[in-house]
C-alpha cells in the first residue's frame, strides 16, 4: 500500500526532554511537511522540505528541528526549547509544493 | 500565517440536509483545495479547483470559486452522519506553500 505513516500514535514526554517524531512516505513525493494542530484549531506549519537535504522554516519553527537525509523520511524533533509542545502533530507529503497533500494519521504528544 | 478563513466556524444540521461552508482568502491564487478531517485523524484531500475554474463536482460535493470575491464554497448535499468532521480550505496564495484556514466543524445529526 502506498501512503504516509507516522509513529508513534501517542507519545508522552517529561519536561526538558527532546523527542523525535517519525514520518515516512512511500509515495515518491519530493515535498514533505510538518504541521502542529492545537485543540479546535487549524494547522500551523512548522517546517517543510521540497527536496532531499533541503528544508525551510514554517510559521512556528522555534523549538523544533528536522532533517531530510532520505526522500522518504522527514523526522521532527521537538526540543526542550519548545515552551508548549503538547499538541497533535501531522506530517504530509505532496508531489510538488503547491499540490494535493497526503497526510499521515498524526502523533499526539503530551508533555507531563 | 493562516490566511484562508472558513465560515461558519461550526455548523449543525440534520441528516439529509445540505451543508454549505465558505472560504475567503486575501490575494491571488492558482488553486484552492478542500480537505476533511475526522476527529483525531489526518486530513483527507477532497477536491482541488483551479483559478480558471468556477465550479467542480465530486460525488455529493460541489465546490465553487469566485476569484473576483476571493471566495470559495463547499456544498455537501444530502448529508449523512458520516460527514461529521472538520473541513478546511487551503490556498497557494503564499506562492511557496499551502496556507490552511482554521476550519469549519460540521456536525450532522441523525
Amino acid at each position: 500500500d502506498g501512503g504516509i505513516t507516522q509513529s508513534p500514535k501517542y507519545l508522552f514526554r517529561k519536561e526538558g526532554q527532546n523527542v523525535t517524531l517519525s514520518c515516512e512516505q512511500n509515495l515518491n513525493h519530493d515535498a514533505m511537511y510538518w504541521y502542529r494542530q492545537d485543540p479546535g484549531q487549524g494547522l500551523r506549519l512548522i517546517y517543510y522540505s521540497q527536496i532531499v537535504n533541503d528544508f525551510q522554516k514554517g510559521d512556528i519553527a522555534e523549538g523544533y528541528s528536522v532533517s531530510r537525509e532520505k526522500k522518504e523520511s522527514f523526522p521532527l524533533t521537538v526540543t526542550s526549547a519548545q515552551k508548549n509542545p503538547t499538541a497533535f502533530y501531522l506530517c504530509a507529503s505532496s508531489i510538488d509544493r503547491l499540490g494535493k497533500q497526503f497526510f499521515g494519521p498524526g502523533t499526539r504528544l503530551t508533555v507531563l | 500565517s493562516q490566511q484562508g478563513e472558513e465560515d461558519p466556524q461550526a455548523l449543525s444540521i440534520q441528516e439529509g440536509e445540505n451543508a454549505t461552508m465558505n472560504c475567503s482568502y486575501k490575494t491571488s491564487i492558482n488553486n484552492l483545495q478542500w480537505y476533511r478531517q475526522n476527529s483525531g485523524r489526518g486530513l483527507v484531500h477532497l477536491i482541488l479547483i483551479r483559478s480558471n475554474e468556477r465550479e467542480k463536482h465530486s460525488g455529493r460535493l460541489r465546490v465553487t470559486l469566485d476569484t473576483s470575491k476571493k471566495s470559495s464554497s463547499l456544498l455537501i448535499t444530502a448529508s449523512r452522519a458520516a460527514d461529521t468532521a472538520s473541513y478546511f480550505c487551503a490556498t497557494d496564495e503564499d506562492g511557496n506553500k499551502l496556507v490552511f484556514g482554521a476550519g469549519t466543524i460540521l456536525r450532522v445529526k441523525s
